[in-house]
């Protein structure tokens, strides 16, 4: 058990650039969660999976962000036309099971839009 | 804004003193849990309270959920450098929030030695 990885651990990006963050959860965990954290706030739901289902989206997403979850393993997240409101630590994490479990944080990928 | 909120926001003890952490919620919760960030770090797990009331200890640290099920607060006994960092609360509720944990802003603790 490795735990959860992402990468990259960071990026520099001009404003309008696409990105994309990939994240391997821990291999046995059906569950995949992305979260947003800025200075001095806890981390902000964005988006989960249950297996490659995208079950929930948070209203505060807009259209310029999209995950995937294409075999029910790694996952992606992806902001088109990036802007400078969205520099941030993005997070993800997964956990075992249906319903609230603890949820294994990987280290995150920071994100600079300039 | 944040339907989970924490105070203090910020606390700097001296080492061996204790330290307490407070969470509410506007909602009554499902469970709770309780995560910490180190400096630098990623969010960790801590535990999980379930029952009203419940009272779980781990070492030095003592957690609780309170009787409506919409607070809860960690103790941690004569803190040391080790306990530096943000501790985080969690609410799960899944007909007010949704299949997710909905986060509080943190309590920052830093220690002297």
């Amino acid at each position: 058990d490795t735990g959860v990885s992402q990468n990259p651990r960071h990026k520099i990006t001009k404003r309008g650039q696409n990105v994309t963050f990939r994240c391997d959860p821990i291999s046995e965990h059906n569950r995949l969660y992305w979260y947003r954290q800025t200075l001095g706030q806890g981390p902000e739901f964005l988006t989960y999976f249950q297996n490659e289902a995208q079950l929930e989206k948070s209203r505060l997403l807009s259209d310029r962000f999209s995950a995937e979850r294409p075999k029910g393993s790694f996952s992606t997240l992806e902001i088109q036309r990036t802007e400078q409101g969205d520099s941030a630590m993005y997070l993800c994490a997964s956990s075992f099971g249906d319903g609230a479990y603890e949820q294994y944080f990987g280290p995150g990928t920071r994100l600079t839009v300039t | 804004g944040q339907q989970v909120m924490q105070i203090p926001q910020y606390q700097h003890v001296q080492e061996g003193e204790d330290f307490t952490t407070y969470c509410n919620s506007s909602t009554t919760l499902s469970n709770i849990q309780w995560y910490k960030q180190r400096p630098g770090g990623h969010p960790v797990f801590l535990i999980q309270l379930v029952k009203s009331g419940e009272v779980k200890k781990q070492k030095r640290l003592t957690f609780q959920f309170g009787e409506a099920k919409k607070n809860s607060s960690l103790h941690i006994t004569a803190t040391q450098t080790t306990d530096v960092g943000t501790y985080f609360c969690a609410g799960y509720h899944i007909m007010e929030y949704g299949n997710k944990l909905v986060f509080g802003a943190g309590t920052i603790l830093r220690v002297k030695s």
